[in-house]
């Protein structure tokens, strides 16, 4: 079945990167786009951005721009998103999503990986 | 930037009830709308996608409608398994912008 499985949580200091792996199965990697975002405890959705697996094109959202890279691997269908200069803000669940077709929504979801950023 | 805005933000409902909840977009979206359900402590789960259909294996009680820029999703008679947070977001444009979420609880 179409799975997308993420990375293991991750505590961070301030300052830091981290990067968050999404592996996916039981689907062709290339055709479908893949999106990322977060939640911070209690709180809402916050897309991050999107990448077109086949040509490593990527949309970041305005307000992570130069802080935040999609990349790519094709030979292990895996997805990672790498964020930089974490502050206590970034502390949140990150999901890989997978973009369903021309609608956008998002089909299937990771499990989800817990970045806390504390000193 | 398209800016969602879902009402209301939490309620209170029975087993039973019908629940309507609302989310507006501030610029036109056409049909590019799609309905989220979050369960305490899950992953979002896809419900509706182009405003109105329905994803495989979701029960037909949830419908969703609207164009433009308002949109409705409705439980027509909730069960013990609604109880969740439920999100629209738009896919007109990037940034894939959600609205804030709306908490349906038990009356």
């Amino acid at each position: 079945q179409v799975q997308l499985v993420q990375s293991g949580a991750e505590v961070k200091k301030p300052g830091a990167s981290v990067r968050v792996s999404c592996r996916t199965s039981g689907y062709t990697f290339t055709v479908y786009d893949l999106n990322w975002v977060r939640q911070a405890t209690g709180q809402g959705l916050e897309w991050l951005g999107w990448m077109n697996p086949n040509s490593g094109h990527t949309d970041y959202a305005q307000s992570l721009q130069g802080r935040v890279t999609m990349t790519r691997d094709i030979s292990t269908s895996t997805a990672y998103m790498e964020l930089s200069g974490l502050t206590s803000e970034d502390t949140a669940i990150y999901y890989c999503a997978r973009d369903s077709d021309y609608t956008h929504a998002f089909d299937i979801w990771g499990q989800g990986t817990m970045v806390t950023v504390s000193s | 930037d398209i800016q969602m805005t879902q009402s209301p933000s939490s309620l209170s409902a029975s087993v039973g009830d019908r629940v309507t909840i609302t989310c507006r977009a501030s610029h036109s979206i056409s049909t590019y709308l799609n309905w989220y359900q979050q369960r305490p402590g899950k992953v979002p789960k896809l419900l509706i996608y182009g405003a109105s259909d329905l994803q495989g294996g979701v029960p037909s009680r949830f419908s969703g409608s609207g164009s433009g820029t308002d949109f409705t999703l409705t439980i027509s008679s909730l069960q013990p398994e609604d109880f969740a947070t439920y999100f629209c977001q738009q896919g007109y444009g990037a940034p894939r912008t959600f609205g804030g979420g709306t908490r349906v609880d038990i009356k």
